[in-house]
């Protein structure tokens, strides 16, 4: 079985400051990871997954990740958040090669501020 | 190029009524998911559904809830005898099938149980 963690459960942040929003998952088999945002009254889309090669992971609207199986983590970084990045976002994982179901963390609120 | 498509937007029940939730896939999509989100909680997968085909429903709860996708039509998620703790938020997502391949999610069908 797996699990994801997300630490925090509300980030505020100012416009134009940098971004971390954690993301920690527990696997005993590699898992594919995802981030999802959703905004309020509307479905999840997808921002970034990862895979496999490079650990640095580009997504939309300038995010990124980076994988690290030592720290079993995949925290989502943006350089210079704006407004509209208020939103809800989800660090899901799935298994290889059998369980296609995503299992999500609880979700991080980023709140922007002018 | 529509997307994930979900009807109704909003329903609401009595309890002891039944809720029927409908799911249109994206074009080329023959693999389904349902998950359930509720308040301040991340999304829990239900069940997962290929055409005519229960691939995976570990996350069903095992009365009242049952799912199909029949050759022709949208997937169908129905609720029997609803009760208060079934409002929450039901997303569904679809998908090509292959490994690693993004799920793209519908609006979400907000259930209400009075």
């Amino acid at each position: 079985a797996q699990s994801v963690t997300q630490l925090d459960s509300q980030v505020p942040v100012f416009e134009e400051a940098p971004v971390e929003l954690r993301c920690n998952y527990s696997s005993s088999v590699s898992v594919y990871l995802f981030w999802y945002v959703q905004y309020p009254n509307q479905g999840l889309q997808l921002l970034l997954k990862y895979l496999s090669g490079s650990t640095l992971v580009k997504g939309i609207n300038g995010f990124e990740a980076e994988f690290n199986k030592s720290q079993t983590s995949f925290h989502l970084r943006k350089p210079s958040v704006h407004i509209s990045d208020t939103a809800e976002y989800f660090c899901a994982v799935s298994r290889p090669r059998g369980r296609r179901a995503l299992t999500f963390g609880s979700g991080t609120r980023l709140q922007v501020q002018p | 190029n529509a997307g994930v498509m979900q009807n109704p937007r909003h329903l609401v029940r009595r309890r002891g009524q039944e809720a029927r939730l409908r799911c249109s896939p994206m074009k080329g999509h023959s693999h389904v998911y349902w998950y359930r989100q509720l308040p301040e909680e991340g999304l829990k997968f239900m069940v997962y559904l290929q055409k005519e085909n229960i691939i995976d429903e570990s996350g069903m709860p095992k009365e009242r809830f049952s799912a199909e996708f029949p050759k022709e039509g949208p997937s169908i998620l129905r609720i029997q005898q609803v009760v208060r703790g079934d409002s929450a938020a039901y997303f569904c997502a679809s998908s090509r099938g292959q490994e690693g391949d993004e799920q793209f999610f519908g609006p979400g069908t907000r259930l209400t149980v009075l």
